[in-house]
């Protein structure tokens, strides 16, 4: 079944210290994203990757760090948490159709909520 | 910079009217335009999707959307709605390129 998975699900962790949230799509997918969801705001971008090794920041990258070796893979991490990362996490990912044109659907996965306190 | 604009932040309609819920957007040229459902708890789920052509597009789960150039509106709609169909329903943008611009969301109440 083509997905996107994440893990974990849930998270209650404390101020500073360090976390990782996995993300990994079974579609063969280029193109990879992060987005926070917080409540009146919609979601908004934290970073995305092209495809391999190509990264780029969103419209809200502070406090995130993210890695992409694996066209599968692309894990969000916070370095130090803060509580104003507190919220719902969702990551995306979708083919692309040329070097230089849009990127076709984007299938989310089921989301992690995180809670910083 | 594009945005996406979901006047209504709660909408609560009756099992069996219809619904309309709307969107505007802000870009230049043509955006692709999306429609995505969320239930309580669960990811977001792809309803519909313009990209060009037909301005009347279909989707999922008996939902509609047209696209209306004049009035930079994207607004989806249902003729007939099921107490499932209670959700938080997002509008999205996407200009030439990846990313995805998202409203702020509707609230879904449906009231039997």
């Amino acid at each position: 079944e083509a997905q996107v998975t994440q893990n974990p699900r849930y998270l209650i962790t404390v101020t500073g210290k360090k976390l990782t949230v996995t993300c990994s799509q079974n579609m063969n997918h280029e193109y990879m994203s992060w987005y926070r969801q917080d409540p009146g705001l919609g979601l908004r971008q934290i970073y995305y990757s092209m495809n391999v090794e190509v990264t780029d920041k969103g419209d809200v990258p502070e406090g995130y760090k993210v890695s992409r070796k694996e066209k599968r893979n692309f894990p969000l991490i916070l370095e130090s948490p803060s509580p104003n990362q507190t919220s719902l996490y969702f990551c995306a990912s979708s083919s692309r159709q040329g070097e230089f044109s849009h990127t076709d659907t984007q299938y989310f996965g089921p989301g992690t909520r995180l809670t910083v306190l | 910079a594009q945005s996406v604009t979901q006047p209504d932040i709660h909408i609560t309609v009756s099992e069996g009217a219809s619904l309309e819920l709307r969107c505007n957007y802000s870009y230049g040229a043509t955006p692709y335009l999306f429609w995505y459902v969320q239930s309580p708890g669960q990811g977001l789920q792809l309803l519909l999707k313009y990209f060009s052509g037909d301005t009347l597009v279909q989707g999922i789960k008996g939902f509609e959307a047209e696209f209306k150039r004049s009035q930079s509106s994207f607004n989806l709609r249902k003729p007939s709605v099921h107490w499932s169909d209670a959700a938080e329903y997002f509008c999205a943008s996407m200009e030439y390129g990846n990313k995805l611009v998202f409203g702020a969301g509707t609230i879904l109440r449906v009231k039997s």
